[in-house]
């Protein structure tokens, strides 16, 4: 099966810009989470939807990241204004249920803020 | 709350040698745990995992992990590593509340020397 796709895999912006990432993750998975990983920090959990509802944003800094998921398939992750301490790699990952199931992770995007 | 810990930053080990990178829990209820392997500007890759049953799990790759709730450890392990084995190493848990969501452990990177 395709894997969860991810785009881009890499983006340079400076401070106080926008940027926005996108996912499609494994055809038929309900839930989708997007995680941020910080250099030398283990995955956090930014947001988790399933289908087309939000689960989870209790992580999620609101005044400037924001996310959709697009019918319950395609996501897009939106930081707007951009701070240096969002350069981080963030990974989109999909399950088919809430169950004893691991997730499958896209490649991630990483994000340098400069 | 649901937590993980992986109380090394690194290990080392000469290949051919037996690896342990360890990690221990905390959960209310039977843990749901996970091993994912991440290589350099890679996503993370799902090894095994435990959900119930034998204590001692086999995943991916000749890795295993063993399960031990008095100690409340989920250590992954492999009788002789390689130095394609070297990467890091993340340990999960899946928060049985009403979220579902993976939460990792900080990291171990694995270094194995020829």
């Amino acid at each position: 099966e395709a894997g969860v796709a991810q785009s881009p895999r890499y983006k340079i912006i400076e401070k106080r810009q926008s940027v926005a990432f996108w996912c499609n993750p494994i055809s038929g998975h309900a839930t989708l989470y997007w995680y941020q990983q910080i250099l030398g920090q283990g995955p956090k959990l930014l947001i988790q939807f399933q289908n087309n509802g939000v689960v989870d944003d209790s992580q999620l800094p609101k005044d400037r990241f924001s996310a959709e998921r697009l019918k319950g398939v395609d996501s897009t992750l939106k930081i707007q204004p951009a701070k240096l301490e969002d350069s981080a790699v963030y990974l989109c990952a999909s399950s088919p249920l809430r169950g004893p199931y691991g997730y499958t992770f896209g490649s991630g995007t990483r994000l340098t803020v400069v | 709350a649901q937590s993980v810990a992986q109380p090394e930053d690194q290990v080392n080990v000469a290949e051919g040698n037996p690896l342990t990178v360890k990690c221990t829990y905390s959960v209310s209820g039977n843990p749901y745990l996970f091993w994912y392997v991440q290589y350099p500007n890679r996503g993370l890759q799902f090894l095994l995992k435990y959900i119930t049953g034998d204590n001692l799990v086999k995943g991916s790759y000749g890795f295993e992990a063993e399960f031990n709730k008095s100690q409340t450890s989920f250590h992954l392990k492999k009788p002789s590593a390689l130095v394609s084995d070297s990467a890091l190493y993340f340990c999960a848990v899946r928060d049985l509340s009403n979220t579902g969501k993976l939460i990792f452990g900080q990291g171990t990177t694995l270094q194995v020397k020829p």
